[in-house]
């Protein structure tokens, strides 16, 4: 079975633009959470969504935002770009009640 | 509020030492405990959990306790390998949470041969 697929891979960015990103969970997993990690650093949490509805979010500005789709895949969208967007953005699925998180490979956004 | 705390690295051990990296934490009730690996140029990948106090989680040679007295959930093996060289990430989920994982800053394992 495949894992939690993310894409882009890689991204670069300049100040001011605006980036989608985009998770497929694993098949049958109902849930997807997006963190951030910047190098050196444990991933923080950006949001939580479940059945197409936000049930969380982190401590993160307006500028970022996301949605669930009904076949449970998911997009992060960030806004107005800034130098300090750039991080590895990890997108991680679970079952309903799962105890476990599930990571994908990220994808790397560099702002310049 | 809640938090998670490890030990800083690197830590550096010759091939076959004894390991142990040092994570405590700070939240209310019985949050359940995990250790996260990210291997160079990987994702994340649940190592093992443990959801109550005295709970201990294993894998591959790696184990942890759920200490609820010390809030401590130390990550330790008997004899790591070259392989076992990466990032290590003791993390928690609030026994109220929607899957929100709150982490550590991670802890650089490099083992030498």
């Amino acid at each position: 079975d495949a894992g939690v697929t993310q894409s882009p891979t890689h991204l670069i960015k300049t100040r001011g633009q605006h980036v989608t990103l985009r998770c497929s969970p694993i098949s049958g997993h109902k849930s997807v959470s997006w963190y951030q990690q910047v190098l050196g650093q444990g991933p923080q949490f950006i949001f939580q969504y479940y059945e197409k509805e936000e049930r969380g979010r982190g401590n993160f500005p307006d500028r970022f935002s996301a949605r669930q789709f009904p076949n449970y895949s998911s997009e992060l969208n960030v806004n107005a770009l800034l130098l300090g967007d750039s991080a590895l953005y990890l997108c991680a699925s679970s079952s309903a009640g799962g105890l476990e998180q599930y990571f994908g490979p990220g994808t790397r956004l560099t702002v310049t | 509020g809640n938090s998670v705390t490890q030990m800083e690295g690197p830590v550096t051990l010759s091939e076959e030492a004894f390991l142990t990296i040092n994570c405590t934490y700070t939240a209310t009730g019985y949050p359940s405990l995990f250790w996260y690996v990210q291997y160079p140029g990987e994702g994340l990948q649940l190592l093992l959990k443990a959801t109550k106090a005295d709970d201990k989680g294993s894998n591959k040679g790696f184990e942890a306790t759920y200490r609820k007295e010390t809030t401590s959930f130390h990550l330790e093996k008997g004899s790591v390998q070259v392989s076992d060289s990466a990032v290590y990430f003791c993390a928690l989920r609030k026994e109220d949470s929607n899957y929100q994982l709150i982490w550590g800053a991670g802890t650089k394992l490099i083992i030498k041969p």
